[in-house]
């Protein structure tokens, strides 16, 4: 089986640019989040979806938004983009909600923002 | 709100040493207990996970996790590690009240693992 792939894997961006960010979560799961890893702040929530209903959301500012799509695909965006936003964004795939299941991640997206 | 911590943030071995990671975690309810690591160049991979029963769980690579619920602790732990164990490690939460998949992770845990 296929793991969890993102894309694109490296960004450029500058500020107050846009950027949307792709996830394709392992096939058959249904629940997919999104992680922000940083050097200064470690690896933290950003939301959740679980099919396409928003579960979950981490304290990050209205710029972040996501959806997901009924074949459990999942984008990310970031509007009015800061330098602060420059992070690896990992998201995770999950069969769905039962206790135990086990998060796989994906390899990220390198998001660099000038 | 649920929170992680990790003792040592950076840990150095020689080869064969001992390992020993601290995780203390704060939630009020059920949860579910995991251990992440992150080779370099790798993206996240599940070491071990506790969700109930025997709170002594073994994972990959020979590592191993106790759940110590009164003292809120999954301390991670190897008899013996190998240069190839050095990696980044965190421990990860995630609370079952109200659903949802969400993990709370630590700082983690550098390990640079010497010949």
């Amino acid at each position: 089986k296929a793991g969890v792939t993102q894309t694109p894997r490296y960004l450029i961006k500058t500020r107050g640019q846009q950027v949307t960010l792709s996830c394709s979560p392992i096939s058959g799961h249904r629940s997919v989040s999104w992680y922000q890893q940083t050097p200064g702040q470690g690896l933290q929530f950003l939301f959740e979806y679980f099919s396409e209903t928003q579960r979950n959301k981490g304290n990050f500012p209205g710029r972040f938004s996501g959806r997901q799509f009924s074949n459990s695909r999942s984008e990310m965006n970031v509007s009015t983009l800061e330098l602060g936003d420059s992070a690896l964004y990992l998201c995770a795939s999950s069969p769905g909600l039962a206790q135990g299941e086990t998060q796989y991640f994906g390899p990220g997206t390198r998001l660099l923002v000038l | 709100a649920q929170s992680v911590s990790q003792h040592n943030h950076h840990v150095i071995l020689s080869e064969a040493a001992s390992l020993e990671l601290g995780c203390n975690y704060s939630y009020g309810g059920t949860v579910n207990l995991f251990w992440y690591v992150q080779y370099p160049g790798q993206h996240l991979q599940l070491l071990l996970k506790y969700f109930s029963g025997d709170p002594l769980v073994k994972g990959i690579k020979g590592f191993e996790a106790e759940f110590i619920k009164s003292k809120f602790s999954f301390n991670l732990r190897k008899p013996s590690v190998q240069w190839s164990d050095t990696a980044e490690y965190f421990c990860a939460v995630r609370g079952l009240t109200g659903g949802g998949n969400k993990l709370t992770f630590g700082t983690g845990t550098q390990l640079k693992v010497e010949l």
